[in-house]
């Protein structure tokens, strides 16, 4: 069993503020990391998927970069905002391509 | 386009009972997946399938039949319903050229 690590496991933040997630996951046999929004009572959705080392992605606020070599990634949300609150999930396709591993998630609350 | 499509959403079992979750997916994917959300831990995948009359074991398929006669449809069986499989649980088809996952609404079991 593989293990990917997200830290951490719970964040409140102020409107406004900018903050970032960790993901680690093992670095051998990688394949793809995966990042996923989870609003609640709804279904994870597809931020990015990364492949290659040094990869970084943008959408909007929200980028994130890889590092495969050590085995993690980061999520940077630049000025938070309450319609951020959900929770962010990675995935990692080290366990082969059609395999893929997903942490416990960070809960993301924005307080306005 | 509907997307990916889960039934029931909602199930209420008595142990040794058997029942089948359904999840059908009208993008064309080859790839789909049956992972479990508990509690405190990250969405596990139960099988996986990467097209019709291929399917392949997850982390956690003790407990758990899939097939897959044709692409659209990917069910998952539950010959004899326990406690510990009291989950909310995800289908989710993988587009090809990007990796992302379509997930469904989820189906919310409880095994009594």
């Amino acid at each position: 069993i593989l293990n990917v690590e997200q830290s951490p496991q719970s964040l409140h933040v102020q409107e406004g503020d900018s903050t970032n997630f960790t993901c680690s996951f093992p670095s051998s046999n990688f394949y793809a990391l995966h990042w996923y929004r989870w609003e609640t009572a709804k279904s994870p959705e597809a931020l990015f998927v990364m492949t290659l080392n040094g990869d970084e992605k943008k959408k909007g606020r929200i980028s994130a970069t890889l590092n495969t070599k050590e085995g993690y990634s980061y999520l940077y949300i630049k000025g938070s905002q309450p319609e951020d609150s959900a929770t962010y999930l990675c995935a990692s396709g080290s366990g082969g391509y059609n395999k893929l591993i997903f942490g416990a998630g960070t809960r993301l609350a924005v307080h306005p | 386009n509907a997307g990916v499509t889960q039934t029931p959403k909602f199930q209420v079992l008595k142990t040794g009972q058997s029942m089948t979750l359904q999840c059908a997916q009208d993008m064309n994917h080859e790839y789909m997946s049956w992972y479990r959300q508990d509690p405190g831990m990250g969405l596990r995948l139960i099988h996986y399938s990467v097209g019709a009359g291929i399917t392949d074991q997850g982390e956690v398929p003790n407990g758990y039949n899939v097939s897959r006669s044709t692409t659209e449809d990917f069910p998952l069986r539950l010959l004899s319903a326990a406690p510990s499989q009291t989950s909310v649980y995800f289908c989710a088809s993988k587009e090809e050229g990007t990796g992302e996952l379509f997930f469904g609404e989820g189906s919310r079991l409880t095994v009594l």
